[in-house]
């Protein structure tokens, strides 16, 4: 059974637009993380989080807010959706910050019009 | 200036011959992780090395800290092996992960 899970695998929006990408993770670790992968930028950090209520900001965090809300659940806000966001967006976890062993979910795959 | 160079960025082979992927690191690190990304998107990790040399299969992951340098080594090579590798380094500095460029390889029938 899949220990990092990604909803929705596809999505479609328009400019303007309100997405939320949802991440669930089963390892029992205490960090997530959220990436954008672009062509030619290889994986990107967006923001990431070392338990429940926490919340630290990545390398790319223009645009996007995050909440964890419990240790398991991790989401990816957008609420003004623009096409520079369109982009496939993974979720890891790590059970030490700095990364440790990382463990990613399928990827969701957004288009932003 | 970037911390993690990967090459080559994209390599074409022979079905059978073997490849060589490098990555080379300008900062110091706790560990380099190597993952498969499929022509769908998805990610496999192959290697969790902080140092010395790991095998899987036909896989062989290296990482030379004095050198700054991890290499994945892939012999035979099949058809099957056509897609993205992505070096990761676990970064002791900033404590984060950066990730290469990738390179994209090709193996034809």
């Amino acid at each position: 059974e899949a220990a990092v899970t990604q909803s929705p695998r596809n999505k479609v929006t328009v400019t303007g637009g309100n997405v939320t990408l949802s991440c669930r993770q089963t390892n029992s670790h205490n960090y997530m993380y959220w990436y954008r992968q672009d062509t030619g930028h290889g994986l990107r950090l967006i923001h990431y989080s070392y338990g429940a209520g926490n919340l630290q900001i990545g390398d790319v965090p223009d645009g996007y807010k995050a909440t964890r809300t419990t240790q398991e659940d991790f989401f990816l806000l957008l609420e003004l959706a623009s096409p520079s966001q369109t982009s496939l967006y993974f979720c890891a976890s790590s059970d030490v910050t700095g990364g440790g062993e990382q463990y990613f979910g399928p990827g969701t795959r957004l288009t932003v019009l | 200036g970037q911390q993690v160079q990967q090459s080559p960025a994209s390599l074409v082979l022979q079905e059978g011959e073997n490849a060589e992927l490098q990555c080379n690191f300008s900062t110091s690190l706790n560990s380099m992780q190597w993952f498969y990304q499929r022509p769908g998107g998805s990610l496999v990790s192959l290697f969790y090395n902080p140092s010395g040399t790991k095998h899987s299969g036909r896989l062989t992951s290296t990482t030379v800290i004095k050198e700054r340098r991890s290499s994945l080594h892939i012999s035979s090579s099949q058809t099957t092996d056509s897609g993205t590798y992505l070096c990761a380094l676990d970064s002791s500095n900033t404590n984060k992960v950066v990730f290469g460029t990738g390179t994209r390889l090709q193996v034809l029938p």
